[in-house]
């Protein structure tokens, strides 16, 4: 069973769009970050959310987590070519004691077109 | 550049042979990670080490071996892999497992099995 479900899988649009994709679980997370991959490379974290109802600009990015964090949106606006690239939002759960492990959604792979 | 290095980039094996994976990280961190990356999955956590110790067995199948000599380096040795072990490896680090330590991933190595 996946704990993270992202939305949309896939997104193409037009440079100078906004855009929102979704991270949704039933689980409540410690607390959850976005990173984006671009292709040959590993993630790269965006940004770290915590407190249920934060929101937190980076840019023209805004990232919200939900108020019972269990979810969160990412926000962007006016996108660019250079936003190409696979965003995944991943949860961290205790693993035992006071360590933490992060859980992976699929990933929205976006795709902005000049 | 984020401080995490791999090698090979690229590794083809067939189902015989027995190859290694290297991950070097130069941020003085003290955990580090293996993770898998496949195609239609969600990132999947493998082994965690926390000092030098395995902290995480992700019920990985045992033609997976990792080891750990220090807090900078971390191999996963391979042997009688299957085609359905190709994918993505990526290898991470952190300052420690706590819910605040920001994960950094190395560019992976792409790993094919004939």
């Amino acid at each position: 069973t996946q704990l993270l479900e992202q939305s949309p899988q896939f997104l193409s649009i037009q440079e100078g769009e906004n855009l929102t994709v979704y991270c949704n679980s039933s689980s409540v997370f410690s607390s959850l970050q976005w990173y984006r991959q671009e292709p040959g490379e590993g993630p790269v974290l965006l940004v770290t959310v915590v407190t249920g109802g934060e929101v937190k600009k980076l840019k023209r990015l805004t990232f919200q987590f939900g108020d019972a964090r269990k979810d969160s949106s990412l926000h962007i606006t006016a996108a660019q070519p250079g936003d190409t690239g696979l965003y995944l939002c991943a949860g961290a759960i205790p693993s035992g004691g006071s360590n933490y492990k992060l859980t992976f959604g699929k990933g929205t792979l976006l795709t902005v077109n000049p | 550049e984020t401080g995490v290095t791999q090698t090979p980039r690229h590794l083809v094996m067939g189902m015989t042979n027995k190859k290694s994976l290297k991950c070097e990280q130069h941020l003085g961190h003290n955990a580090m990670y293996w993770y898998k990356q496949s195609a239609k999955k969600p990132l999947e956590l493998m082994f965690v080490y926390n000092f030098k110790e395995q902290t995480e067995n992700n019920s990985v199948p045992s033609r997976f071996s990792p080891e750990c000599p220090n807090s900078s380096h971390l191999f996963l040795h391979l042997h009688t892999l299957q085609p359905e072990d190709s994918a993505l490896y990526l290898c991470a680090s952190s300052r420690m497992t706590r819910v605040a330590d920001t994960q950094y991933f190395g560019p992976g190595t792409r790993l094919t099995v004939l």
